[in-house]
């Protein structure tokens, strides 16, 4: 099946600084990606869908200045944390879809935490 | 708006025990449904799908079958293992109104040996 990649897995920063994470779709060209937030023991939250070449489309209480989305080709989005604070901490699900189909691609994740 | 709904959890089972893992959902239009399977702190990995009434999905001895008149797609396997201690997500996506999933809340499953 297709394979998604996240970088990093793991990441610790400091509140105030910034992080980006990278989704990638290692066999197959995504149109859409989307963003997920996990927080412990719960489900997961869309933050926000991204089309190749297009600005992000956010989710209702989602900041867009604080979460940054990029999809620049149709490999690669990335997700940068601005001015994190102790609450961004969360595990981040990315997921890319390469056709109209129904199906996604999950990556493993990426468990940022901000101390 | 669409939603999916789970029972809820934790559920824990003696090994070789048999498991169902209610879902029921509501959609607008015609949806494609799924279960999801998360093993600890990992991300989310596709166990089955089917996509349209009367189709059963089947994985690693799970099964599942769309249920149009219930509006229901119940995850059961047989015999479970220690292995499977996980957490089950439910969830559907429908074509049209984009491509978004919505996903059940998660039911974290432990099984004893």
């Amino acid at each position: 099946g297709a394979v998604v990649s996240q970088h990093p897995s793991r990441v610790i920063c400091k509140s105030g600084t910034s992080v980006k994470i990278e989704c990638r779709s290692l066999d197959f060209q995504a149109t859409t990606m989307f963003w997920y937030r996990q927080f412990p023991k719960q489900s997961l939250m869309l933050m926000a869908t991204s089309n190749e070449g297009s600005k992000a489309t956010y989710e209702q209480g989602v900041e867009k200045d604080k979460f940054l989305i990029n999809h620049a080709s149709l490999t690669l989005s990335t997700l940068t944390v601005t001015s994190a604070h102790p609450e961004d901490s969360s595990f981040y699900i990315c997921s890319a879809s390469g056709d109209r189909a129904r199906e996604q691609y999950f990556g493993p994740g990426t468990r940022l935490t901000v101390t | 708006g669409d939603s999916v709904t789970q029972m809820e959890g934790p559920v824990t089972l003696s090994e070789e025990a048999f498991l169902t893992i209610n879902c029921t959902y509501t959609a607008t239009g015609y949806p494609s449904l799924f279960w999801y399977v998360q093993y600890p702190g990992e991300g989310l990995q596709l166990l089955l799908k089917a996509t349209k009434a009367d189709d059963k999905g089947s994985n690693k001895g799970f099964e599942a079958t769309y249920r149009k008149e219930t509006t229901s797609f119940h995850l059961e396997k047989g015999s479970v293992q220690v292995s499977d201690s996980a957490v089950y997500f439910c969830a559907l996506s429908v074509m049209g109104y984009g491509q978004n999933f919505v996903f059940g809340p998660g039911t974290r499953l432990s099984v004893l040996p």
